[in-house]
């Protein structure tokens, strides 16, 4: 069983707000993810990190930001947020391995 | 372009009968693969996994037949139950990618009772 935990689980904001979703895991895993999906459609990474102050962008361009300050917390930020941000973001975690284990979600709505 | 297909967008299933997903691939240099199993409103669940050098692995009610020579793996669920209902994501690890995971689009599973 993973404890990895995202908050919150939903939120509806308003056009050009700014937003954290949060991501924290217990686990010590050096490797953490956020995949964002769309109703229906496939999952696809947008950012990854593989330590400590290590931030990378995935397959899928965002507008989004992350930083990795400390081990077990990886926050996801949008400065400014719009309808087209409107999705499921989901936050992983791994260690050395193959195994990725994925937070329950944050299902964001831009209004 | 899409490396990991699962061309069934959904598959019906009486319960107690087998359930068989399908995920095709392209990348031959695709080295682990996985399936996951997502519930509405929730995170994806890890089920099974199979390494490139294997054709096969079981995890109870879950096997996954690997066809590499077709670039082509399976999921087995025997019997299907009703709480199987869900989405299944097939995904796939390239050699040295670091746990990067690429998607299919999932196949919704729906175990009748």
């Amino acid at each position: 069983e993973a404890d990895i935990y995202q908050t919150p689980r939903y939120l509806v904001i308003g056009t050009g707000k700014k937003i954290t979703l949060e991501c924290s895991q217990t686990m010590g895993h050096d490797k953490m993810y956020w995949y964002q999906q769309d109703p229906g459609m496939e999952l696809h990474l947008i950012h990854y990190s593989y330590g400590v102050n290590s931030t990378e962008k995935g397959d899928l361009s965002s507008e989004s930001t992350v930083s990795r300050i400390r081990t077990e917390h990886f926050p996801l930020t949008l400065e400014s947020a719009r309808p087209s941000h409107t999705s499921q973001y989901l936050c992983a975690s791994s260690l050395t391995g193959n195994t990725i284990y994925f937070g329950e979600g944050s299902w964001l709505t831009v209004v | 372009d899409q490396q990991v297909k699962q061309n069934s967008p959904s598959l019906s299933v009486q319960e107690g009968r087998i359930s068989i997903l399908n995920c095709d691939y392209t990348n031959s240099m695709f080295d682990y693969f996985l399936w996951y199993k997502k519930y509405p409103a929730e995170g994806p669940t890890f089920l099974i996994s199979i390494s490139s050098i294997k054709d096969k692995n079981e995890d109870g009610r879950f096997t996954v037949f690997l066809n590499k020579s077709a670039k082509h793996l399976s999921l087995h669920i025997v019997p299907s139950q009703p709480g199987d209902s869900a989405v299944y994501f097939c995904a796939a690890i390239p050699t040295n990618a670091g746990n990067m995971l690429t998607f299919g689009g999932g196949t919704r599973l729906m175990v009748k009772p």
